[in-house]
């Protein structure tokens, strides 16, 4: 059975820094495109960033580019996002998606909600 | 980037009734080898999202055959032929291919 579990969400002043996990099982992680998909409180869904398999491939959404890192370890089939400067508009679930093809995201998990409040 | 715009924002069904949603982007999703990568989401209340049809009309394991997808080029449908209680939630239609990948902003499902 496939699972993804999010990790690391929290409550974080505007300017600081988070670190979203994402463990994932019952597939061949290190096959896997993964993606970060958010979603507001209240409102819609919101591609973040994903990367290749083997890493050496990341797209951004503009609005994170220079702000947010994806990055994997396939030895510990975990994802993660490192998230600094962050800012109010940055509040939301996050969560964890696998991309079989396309971005036609197959498995999620659960979420994480990231709070960026003073 | 490809903007996708969703029909309607809201949309109450009477149980046992069809439901139409309709999903437009702002240039054609044809990819280069000739698919089209448009995606459809179903949220429950308080779940995460499920991917219900992949690549405009390929509905996934598990997904009643009330659910269909359809369309081409930049005009894209999901039909569910009688709503069920539930299949309340939010729906959203996906493009990828061109660029970033791009959400609907959603289709709110209830019944009336």
């Amino acid at each position: 059975e496939v699972q993804l579990v999010e990790s690391g969400g929290g409550l974080v002043q505007p300017g600081g820094s988070l670190r979203l996990s994402c463990a994932a099982s019952g597939f061949t992680f290190s096959n896997s495109w993964m993606t970060w998909v958010r979603q507001a409180p209240g409102k819609g869904l919101e591609w973040v960033a994903n990367i290749r398999p083997d890493g050496g491939e990341k797209s951004y959404v503009d609005s994170v580019k220079g702000r947010f890192t994806i990055s994997r370890d396939n030895a510990k089939s975990s994802l993660f996002l490192q998230m600094n400067s962050l800012r109010a508009e940055d509040t939301a679930v996050y969560y964890c998606a696998r991309d079989p093809h396309y971005s036609a995201l197959d498995y999620w998990g659960q979420g994480t909600l990231v709070t960026v409040s003073s | 980037d490809v903007v996708m715009t969703q029909s309607p924002l809201s949309l109450p069904v009477t149980l046992g009734q069809p439901a139409s949603i309709s999903c437009r982007s702002s240039q054609s999703l044809v990819y280069s080898n000739g698919n089209t990568y448009l995606h459809w989401f179903q949220q429950r209340p308080g779940q995460s999202p499920r991917r219900l049809i992949y690549e405009v009309s390929n509905r996934d394991s598990g997904v009643p055959d009330r659910f269909s997808g359809s369309g081409s080029g930049t005009d894209f449908t999901l039909k569910i032929s009688r709503v069920e209680a539930e299949d309340v939630g939010v729906y959203y239609c996906m493009a990828a291919a061109h660029g970033i990948p791009s959400f609907g902003g959603g289709t709110k499902v209830e019944i009336k």
